[in-house]
């Protein structure tokens, strides 16, 4: 249980195109998400968490306008990078937030590796 | 804030052995839990183990246990039997409940190679 999936698992764009990364819960609903960038050989940097329903809450220094995110419904988020450029090149990877009333737990994606040529 | 430090950036141990890795961690929190997450190289995190902060009894999953110290603010995670599958980059985290989102701090990691 508690799978969650991401897609495209990498993708290849030109510069000044739009991206859009599907994050999934397969088996259970979430009414939160996160959204992640992670480096080459560093740990997770949160970018930003996703409530169903609502406006995303972007963490500091994390450009609203370019990263737009839309949690639709309670197994969907989206994350679009709007106007990519090669500096937005990195892995993405997505967590849905499991609510069991106790101990929530955040599974992850697989993560979504981004190339802006 | 919190904060979570894993001072090891790698380790390595042998085949079928048993290996420990640390972390500490900083929280004004009362009432917070800790993860220990898994990335092996195909970058999928995996969540390893978990500890409610108020329960005092370390959890423990199979080959993988932990030693919580709540009062030293320490969180290390114990491999016993350790195999191939078990290389990876290892994260501990932490919960942020203050805004009621359970957002993870996470550490830097340790990188563990596990030796045939």
């Amino acid at each position: 249980g508690a799978v969650v999936s991401q897609h495209p698992s990498w993708v290849i764009c030109k510069s000044g195109t739009s991206v859009k990364i599907e994050c999934r819960s397969l088996d259970f609903q979430a009414t939160t998400m996160f959204w992640y960038r992670q480096f080459p050989k560093q740990s997770l940097m949160l970018m930003a968490t996703s409530n169903e329903g609502s406006k995303a809450t972007y963490e500091q220094g994390v450009e609203k306008d370019k990263f737009l995110i839309n949690h639709a419904s309670l197994t969907l988020s989206t994350l679009t990078v709007t106007s990519a450029h090669p500096e937005d090149s990195s892995f993405y990877i997505c967590s849905a937030k499991h609510d069991t009333g106790r101990m929530d737990t955040q599974y992850f994606g697989p993560g979504t590796r981004l190339t802006v040529l | 804030a919190q904060t979570v430090t894993q001072s090891q950036p790698e380790m390595s141990v042998q085949e079928a052995e048993t290996v420990t890795l640390s972390c500490t961690y900083d929280t004004s929190e009362s009432d917070y839990y800790l993860f220990w997450y898994k990335q092996p190289p195909s970058r999928q995190m995996i969540l390893v183990i978990r500890q409610e902060a108020y329960k005092q009894q370390n959890a423990t999953e199979n080959r993988f246990s932990v030693n919580f110290q709540k009062a030293a603010k320490s969180f290390s995670l114990k491999i016993s039997d350790s195999q191939l599958g078990d290389a990876a980059m290892y994260f501990c985290a932490c919960t942020n409940s203050g805004a009621g989102s359970y957002q993870l701090t996470f550490g830097k990691g340790t990188k563990l190679s596990v030796i045939p």
